[in-house]
C-alpha cells in the first residue's frame, strides 16, 4: 500500500487567483495521477504526472490552467490556474503500487471553494 | 473509452441490513477496484478484484469479468457503512475510469 499526504486540505480562494496543492508519497512511485471530482460529481482524471517529462493531460485538461511538477519518485504539485467558480472541487491525487496488478491509492484530497 | 454503470445510484439502509451494489463495465478490464468515500471526501481502498471473489469483514465483492459485472455486498449494515461507494476500472488504456457511484445511507 502507500500512505498520501496533500497540503492544503481546504482553501477558499478569490477568481483569478492561484493555488499549488502539493501531494507527498511515504514510498517511491513511477506513476502519480491527479483527480478532480466536482460537486455530487464522480471523479475524472486530470493528469498523468510522470518524474522527469512532462505531465500527459487529459482531454478538457491543459496544462497552461493546471501546470502540473514532479521533481522526485515521492512528490508532485498541481496548480490550479487563474481560478473560477467552476473550479470549485475536490482535487486528489493518487498512486499505483505493485507491478502485476497495479493498485491505486488516493491521497485525503484538497477541498478548493472558489469565491 | 470504457463505460462504468453503477445501481442502484441511492440507496437507503435501515441499521443491520443487507445489501447489493451492483456494476457494469462495457469491456474487458485488466483491474477494478472498489472504492467507499466518506462524508469527508476520502477515498477508502475497499477491494482489489479484477475477477473472483474476495471478503473483508462484513464487505465482500465477487467479479465476473466474462459477464462484465462486479457486485460489492454488505451486510448487517452500520452507520458508519454511509457515503459513496465507487466502482473503478482499468481498460485497454491503462487509466482508471470510474462509476458515478451508489450513495448508501444508513439509518440507525
Amino acid at each position: 500500500s502507500a500512505v498520501i499526504s496533500q497540503k492544503p486540505s481546504r482553501d477558499i480562494c478569490q477568481r483569478g487567483t492561484s493555488l499549488t496543492i502539493q501531494c507527498q508519497v511515504d514510498s517511491q512511485v513511477t506513476m502519480m495521477f491527479w483527480y478532480r471530482q466536482q460537486p455530487g460529481q464522480s471523479l475524472t482524471l486530470i493528469a498523468t504526472a510522470n518524474q522527469g517529462s512532462e505531465a500527459t493531460y487529459e482531454s478538457g485538461f491543459v496544462i497552461d490552467k493546471f501546470p502540473i511538477s514532479r521533481p522526485n519518485l515521492t512528490f508532485s504539485t498541481l496548480t490550479v490556474s487563474n481560478m473560477s467558480p467552476e473550479d470549485s472541487s475536490i482535487y486528489l491525487c493518487s498512486v499505483e503500487v505493485g507491478t502485476s496488478g497495479s493498485v491505486q491509492y488516493f491521497g485525503p484530497g484538497t477541498r478548493l471553494t472558489v469565491t | 473509452g470504457i463505460q462504468v454503470e453503477q445501481s442502484p445510484p441511492d440507496l437507503i439502509l435501515q441499521e443491520g441490513a443487507n445489501s447489493t451494489l451492483r456494476c457494469n463495465f462495457s469491456d474487458s478490464v485488466n483491474n477494478l477496484q472498489w472504492f467507499h468515500q466518506n462524508p469527508w471526501g476520502q477515498l477508502i481502498n475497499l477491494f482489489y478484484i479484477p475477477s473472483g471473489t474476495k471478503q473483508n469483514g462484513r464487505l465482500s465483492a465477487t467479479t465476473v469479468a466474462t459477464e462484465r459485472y462486479s457486485l460489492l455486498y454488505i451486510s448487517s449494515s452500520q452507520t458508519t457503512d454511509s457515503g459513496v461507494y465507487f466502482c473503478a476500472v482499468v481498460g485497454y488504456d491503462y487509466k482508471l475510469s470510474f462509476g458515478a457511484g451508489t450513495t448508501v445511507t444508513v439509518r440507525a
